[in-house]
């Protein structure tokens, strides 16, 4: 099945250090959204973006939705331990009619060393 | 408002037997889509219902079915399972009319043996 380009596939980092992440696509979407999950866990929602150009932050955690509509990054200011996990985009493809499944990226596995 | 539920969290079954999973979405939301996870294939969409009608089918065998009641809680049935099968089953509900947004609960992990 189709699947968004995300990057880094890990990363491991110092606690304070920013983070930054991306999820491409050949594909334009009307949404994007931003998941972490925890180990034995489902996928939390920390952002969702509705509009190209679209900034939002939420805490520390701060998401763009790209102009061209076909890609999205969040930036994680000054880790912390907590943020260890995974972190998905997942994004809704316009013009996609009545099949309005998200798309998912495969994942950015964040360590953060304290 | 409650969120998203799973039952069983865990189950163990053997090669040939069938599965069947609940979830209860949030109270209010009509459609609940399904998932498989396994590690390094990120999340697979099984398929998605509202309103008892099954809108959208990932490409996954004719063994993986689902169903949802007039109170929308769904149940997926995976028949003759197989090794592969073993996998964290994530079930996410959502409003039908916002655009795209899903929330998940914590999942039923099966191990197939």
């Amino acid at each position: 099945g189709q699947q968004l380009n995300q990057s880094p596939q890990s990363m491991f980092i110092q606690e304070g250090e920013d983070v930054s992440m991306n999820c491409t696509s050949s594909s334009i979407f009307n949404t994007w959204l931003w998941y972490k999950q925890d180990p034995g866990e489902g996928p939390v929602l920390l952002i969702a973006l509705y509009k190209a150009g679209e900034l939002t932050s939420n805490g520390r955690l701060t998401a763009q939705f790209g102009i061209t509509r076909k890609d999205s990054f969040l930036n994680i200011s000054a880790s912390i331990p907590s943020d260890v996990g995974i972190y998905f985009c997942a994004g809704q493809l316009a013009n996609a009619g009545n099949n309005r499944k998200l798309i998912w990226g495969l994942g950015t596995s964040l360590a953060v060393n304290p | 408002k409650a969120g998203v539920t799973q039952t069983p969290r865990y189950l163990i079954k053997t090669r040939g037997q069938q599965v069947t999973l609940s979830c209860s979405p949030i109270s209010g939301h009509r459609s609940v889509s399904w998932y498989q996870q396994t590690p390094g294939q990120g999340l697979q969409f099984l398929f998605e219902y509202f309103s008892e009608t099954q809108r959208n089918k990932g490409n996954f065998p004719g063994r993986f079915s689902g169903r949802q009641f007039s109170n929308s809680r769904s149940e997926m049935n995976v028949s003759t399972l197989e090794l592969g099968d073993s996998a964290l089953y994530l079930c996410a509900s959502s409003y039908r009319t916002t655009r795209g947004e899903q929330f998940f609960g914590p999942g039923t992990r099966l191990t197939v043996l």
